[in-house]
């Protein structure tokens, strides 16, 4: 069974850091596109970024909106995928998913974590 | 990047279709097949129901339909069920290699 669990999330200060991780199990990460899409509360969803598979490289697009101030990675000895998060505004605050991106949707999603920026 | 133009509610009664459009530009919709509708209700994670156009992933009911024409592509919900109530997103690959959402339609049963 394909599982998606998102951990790391919390309460940070703006201009803060943190770090969210996606353990996936029931498949090999890196077989695949990973996508993060978050949602503030009470809006719409919205793309983060993706990283392609390992035959692409692992190459990594971003929404103009994070470009340059989050990045996405991949451990695959621990099958997880992540998400490090500099420079946070409180707009940035949201619940993040991970999903699996394949048959141009997103077949796959954790349950989210909630990331919020405030002072 | 802008966001794909959804209308914010639509509503039907029990037993009726409705159709939710999403509206993009020659940036997305119009030239990919990579549109995907997602469900989401309350406190929910989003469940995917369509993808790339009109394809509907094993599991989901036949209600669910998706089409395109031009900038806008179209999700129909026939014989509408309490369940289906929630809300609901399209997203569209896009030129610049990224995705992008629709501002989510919210979907009551009446």
């Amino acid at each position: 069974e394909v599982q998606l669990v998102e951990s790391g999330g919390g309460l940070v200060q703006p201009g803060g850091s943190l770090r969210l991780s996606c353990a996936a199990s029931g498949f090999t990460l890196s077989d695949y596109y990973m996508d993060w899409v978050r949602q503030a509360p009470g809006k719409g969803l919205e793309w983060v970024g993706r990283t392609r598979d390992k035959a692409k490289s692992y190459a990594t697009e971003y929404a103009a909106s994070v470009n340059g101030r989050f990045t996405i990675s991949r451990d695959d000895s621990k099958n997880s995928l992540n998400l490090q998060l500099n420079s946070l505004k409180t707009e940035d605050t949201a619940v993040y998913y991970c999903a699996r991106d394949e048959y141009g949707g997103f077949t796959y999603w954790g349950q989210g974590t909630l990331v919020t920026v405030s002072s | 990047q802008s966001a794909l133009t959804q209308p914010a509610s639509v509503s039907g009664s029990p037993g009726q279709s409705i159709t939710i459009s999403c509206t993009g530009t020659s940036s997305d919709v119009v030239n990919y097949n990579s549109v995907s509708w997602y469900q989401q209700h309350p406190g929910k994670a989003p469940k995917l129901m369509i993808s790339e156009v009109s394809n509907r992933p094993s599991g989901v009911s036949n209600r669910f339909s998706g089409s395109k024409s031009g900038n806008t592509a179209s999700l129909t919900i026939s014989g509408l069920q309490a369940e289906d109530e929630a809300d609901y997103y399209c997203s569209s690959y896009t030129t610049s290699s990224t995705r992008v959402f629709g501002g989510g339609t919210k979907l009551t049963v009446l």
